[in-house]
């Protein structure tokens, strides 16, 4: 069986900080993660992917997170909050990369 | 050129009635992926389509069924409608190559009153 928890269902940060967004995974075999990002009326959007190999993922919009097998986490990370940041967050987990399971959703707003 | 496009944007049914929600992809792949948005919520697997046949299927009644075209459109069905099936319906497809992660459309926003 496959879950994810994200732990925080809103987050807020001033413009400027750092954005920590959690995402907790539960897999019987080698995960894929992904992190994607919803705003307002739109789709998901991916924001980066972890499948094997570096552990430290890189995605679009200055956004990263690090796949930690041992604490079985993967939390997106941004040095800097832009008030464009301000959406909503999904982490999901798959182990086909086909069929996705999703968090609940962490909903970031970036203060001014 | 990638993009998942559906149709239409906005719906409003009365329960008990049937809706038909709409999915065009232009990845060129023969992989289709429908989930359901409930407000607040994270998108929840409905089911899948693999060169036209049903191949994964979540938590969801029979009353939800798909089809899936030689021309990489899709349709997902909704019979009987009920107050619950109020929700985001989102089509998601791969890029190719499908390691580059699936590519999900703005989605139908579903209304049951």
């Amino acid at each position: 069986a496959q879950s994810v928890t994200q732990l925080g269902s809103h987050v807020s940060v001033s413009e400027g900080a750092l954005v920590l967004l959690r995402c907790n995974y539960s897999s019987s075999v080698p995960p894929y993660l992904f992190w994607y990002v919803q705003y307002p009326n739109q789709g998901l959007q991916l924001l980066l992917k972890y499948t094997t190999g570096a552990t430290l993922v890189k995605g679009i919009n200055g956004f990263e997170a690090e796949f930690k097998k041992s604490e079985t986490s993967f939390h997106l990370t941004k040095p800097s909050a832009h008030m464009s940041d301000a959406a909503e967050y999904f982490c999901a987990v798959s182990n086909t990369g086909n069929q996705f399971y999703f968090g609940t959703g962490t909903s970031l707003t970036v203060i001014p | 050129e990638t993009g998942v496009t559906q149709s239409p944007t906005h719906l409003i049914k009365t329960r008990g009635q049937q809706v038909t929600l709409r999915c065009s992809s232009q990845s060129g792949h023969n992989t289709v992926s429908w989930y359901q948005q409930a407000l607040g919520q994270g998108p929840q697997f409905i089911f899948q389509y693999y060169r036209e046949e049903e191949n994964g299927r979540g938590n969801f009644p029979p009353r939800f069924s798909g089809l899936q075209f030689p021309n990489y459109s899709s349709e997902l069905n909704v019979n009987a409608l009920e107050l619950d099936d109020s929700a985001l319906y989102l089509c998601a497809s791969p890029e190719l190559p499908a390691t580059t992660g699936y590519t999900f459309g703005s989605g139908t926003r579903l209304t049951v009153v």
